[in-house]
């Protein structure tokens, strides 16, 4: 199975601060790599697919980078409807695992 | 504009199954990689399986030992999951989510369905 090393587990930051969260795959996955937000009774929302396209309707203040095994969701200037926990997700190979989410805080 | 239905909450014993449905209102399932998530407490999202859009069916088969079984009825644009021999451990809320092939990413979800195996 392909394992997503996810950091950090939880992250405390400002209002207006650039934050970063990391998915490192332990193979290459090419650019199968989805990034959600999840807030408390809510579902799981898409912010990027394929690595770096960021959904449509999503605040352009999200944006998804890298490619093969290290990828990052990167938030320029955190806002409070921003507090959430954020999972990547790939779909190289089966099983399409998750990593195991970062729990962002303010 | 298309949303997926889940059924509702269910409490169940150990060792019994539990049956969840997720149907695409104003859409198909055929067309459609259809996932399956669950999320217990205190823990993350956790991948199941998926049924592809050629019908062809992948699952966690190592963390849930043969537990899960998924199928799709396209008459009814809904696709089910059903998992058995049910633990205290399986206590959780179970999504189902869908993907436009090639698109690398789930873009719609159910709203979760609350499993609750107690004894």
């Amino acid at each position: 199975d392909i394992q997503m090393s996810q950091s950090p587990p939880t992250l405390s930051a400002s209002v207006g601060d650039r934050v970063t969260i990391t998915c490192r795959a332990s193979q290459n996955i090419y650019d199968w790599l989805a990034w959600y937000q999840q807030k408390p009774g809510q579902a799981p929302k898409i912010l990027v697919y394929k690595a770096t396209t960021l959904e449509s309707g999503v605040p352009s203040r999200f944006s998804g980078s890298g490619y093969w095994t290290e990828f990052t969701l990167t938030i320029s200037s955190l806002q409070p409807d921003d507090i959430a926990t954020y999972y990547c997700q790939q779909f190289n190979d089966y099983p399409w695992t998750f990593g195991q989410g970062t729990r962002v805080e303010i | 504009q298309v949303q997926l239905m889940q059924s509702g909450a269910e409490v169940k014993k150990p060792g019994a199954s539990v049956k969840i449905s997720c149907k695409a209102s104003g859409g198909s399932v055929t067309p459609y990689h259809m996932q399956w998530v669950r999320l217990a407490p205190g823990q993350g999202l956790q991948w199941m399986g998926v049924i592809n859009p050629g019908g062809d069916i992948r699952g966690d088969a190592l963390k849930f030992q043969g537990r899960v079984t998924m199928t799709r009825d396209p008459s009814t644009s809904t696709v089910y999951m059903e998992l058995s021999s049910l633990r205290p451990d399986d206590t959780g809320l179970y999504y189902c989510a869908r993907a436009a092939p090639g698109s690398g990413g789930f873009d719609l979800w159910g709203q979760g369905t609350l499993v609750t195996v107690s004894s």
